[in-house]
């Protein structure tokens, strides 16, 4: 089955700066790749997501890069603010035969914006 | 409803009582999934359903752990003779998910069940 490898497990930066979180896949029919925020107590939502078809998207400070041949996704979030403190978890999910909707997640990083 | 819900909020129960957890989907929502999170930990895949078959269960931690969704709508998780390590917060999701993918739609979480084992 597929596996999702995300790193780092915690990462500080300073307001202002950016910030970079990185995960692999095993499946290489995996062709949809979310990146999920979840605040304290809160549940996960959704904040950017990519499909197979296109390499890179963006939405304001946020962007997520696909290289498909390595098998890497990266979420990029440029001038962080204190409100980006949240833990992020990527995820992958398969193809659209019948079986593949399986939605696994990676271990997530706590990221922390220092003031 | 306009989002997921999932019932009851909290659940306090005693060591060996079985427990019935819902999730009900975003009306439509075709793919149904069930993750636990213990405190401060990421998110640990149980099972899923498309439509009212459930084509991967290898997340279910034990036999004493079940879901079953009926009408292709409402999903509930069991937990029988519940144990102390059994207590997390244990998130449902649903999406729509058809073959072809081009309605699909992102994953949208409930606001969990927080699970107490005492």
């Amino acid at each position: 089955g597929e596996n999702v490898e995300q790193h780092p497990s915690t990462l500080s930066v300073q307001e202002g700066d950016s910030a970079v979180i990185k995960c692999t896949y095993s499946d290489s029919a995996s062709n949809y790749f979310p990146w999920y925020k979840q605040e304290l107590g809160k549940r996960p939502q959704l904040i950017i997501d990519i499909r197979s078809n296109v390499g890179e998207k963006k939405d304001q400070r946020i962007a997520v890069t696909l290289n498909k041949t390595a098998k890497h996704f990266s979420l990029h979030i440029t001038e962080t603010q204190p409100e980006d403190s949240a833990v992020y978890f990527c995820a992958a999910r398969g193809g659209s035969n019948f079986g593949n909707e399986k939605l696994t997640f990676g271990t997530g990083t706590r990221l922390t914006i220092i003031p | 409803g306009a989002g997921v819900s999932q019932s009851p909020s909290n659940k306090v129960t005693e060591k060996g009582k079985d427990v019935e957890l819902r999730c009900d989907p975003i009306s439509g929502h075709t793919a149904l999934y069930w993750y636990r999170q213990s405190l401060g930990q990421g998110l640990e895949f149980l099972i899923y359903f498309q439509g009212n078959s459930a084509p991967d269960k290898s997340g279910l931690p034990s036999d004493r752990f079940s879901a079953e969704r009926t009408g292709g709508s409402v999903s509930t998780l069991t937990i029988q003779r519940t144990q102390q390590e059994d207590s997390a917060v244990y998130l449902c999701a649903s999406s729509l998910f058809t073959t072809g993918g081009q309605k699909n739609t992102e994953a949208f979480f409930g606001q969990g069940t927080r699970l107490t084992v005492v």
